[in-house]
């Protein structure tokens, strides 16, 4: 089955500083992929669409600036947080769909980057 | 806005017992529902999905019901196991960009097993 996966799967960084999120997918090629965040106990909030070769496209309220997505080839999507703040603590996952499964709509997911912001 | 809901947000069932597990949704655009289950600090992992063209699908132990007039949708496990303690969230998609398409996430079910 597809594979996609994350890096890191945790991260600890200081206050004001920048942390790179990869997500790759192994056996097949994404032209799209998705990046959500969970808060503890809340549910899966999709950030934005990753879509190789052109600008993401973000949710309402999500700040373009400072969650940095660039999706350089068909296999790989890269958040930064910028200036990262504790309030950016959270569980991050990116996602994406083979295309040979598109029409089915599920979505595979990464095994998820922890990150927390002291 | 929360276009997916999940009003309970946790479940405990005796093993061997059926769980059902509930999902509504408001956005009458989309035609194409999902199931994942995630395990703490791991990404969610798929379950079962149905289109909007069908009122039910059934994958082993798991059976997905759709009732578009109610814009419900429910997960039925039956039997239980301990071994399907997680959180389960129901999404939702809308067929207006194949590969594009976005899930809009429910706000999870913790279901407990009980041995």
């Amino acid at each position: 089955g597809a594979v996609v996966s994350q890096h890191p799967s945790w991260v600890i960084c200081k206050s004001g500083t920048s942390v790179k999120i990869e997500c790759r997918s192994l056996d097949f090629q994404a032209t799209t992929m998705f990046w959500y965040r969970q808060f503890p106990k809340q549910s899966l909030m999709l950030m934005a669409t990753s879509n190789e070769g052109s600008k993401a496209t973000y949710e309402q309220g999500v700040e373009k600036d400072k969650f940095l997505i660039n999706h350089a080839s068909l296999t790989l999507s890269t958040l930064t947080v910028t200036s990262a703040h504790p309030e950016d603590s959270s569980f991050y996952i990116c996602s994406a769909r083979n295309p040979t499964s598109a029409n089915t709509g599920e979505l595979f997911f990464g095994e998820g980057s922890r990150l927390t912001v002291l | 806005d929360q276009q997916v809901k999940q009003n309970s947000p946790s479940l405990s069932v005796q093993e061997g017992r059926i769980s059902i597990l509930n999902c509504d949704y408001t956005n009458s655009m989309f035609d194409y529902f999902l199931w994942y289950k995630k395990y703490p600090a791991e990404g969610p992992t798929f379950l079962i999905s149905i289109s909007s063209i069908k009122d039910k699908n059934e994958d082993g132990r798991f059976t997905v019901f759709l009732n578009k007039s109610a814009k419900h949708l429910s997960l039925h496990i039956v039997p239980s196991q301990p071994g399907d303690s997680a959180v389960y969230f129901c999404a939702a998609s809308a067929s207006y960009g194949g590969a594009t398409n976005k899930l809009i996430f429910g706000t999870g079910t913790l279901l407990a097993v009980q041995p």
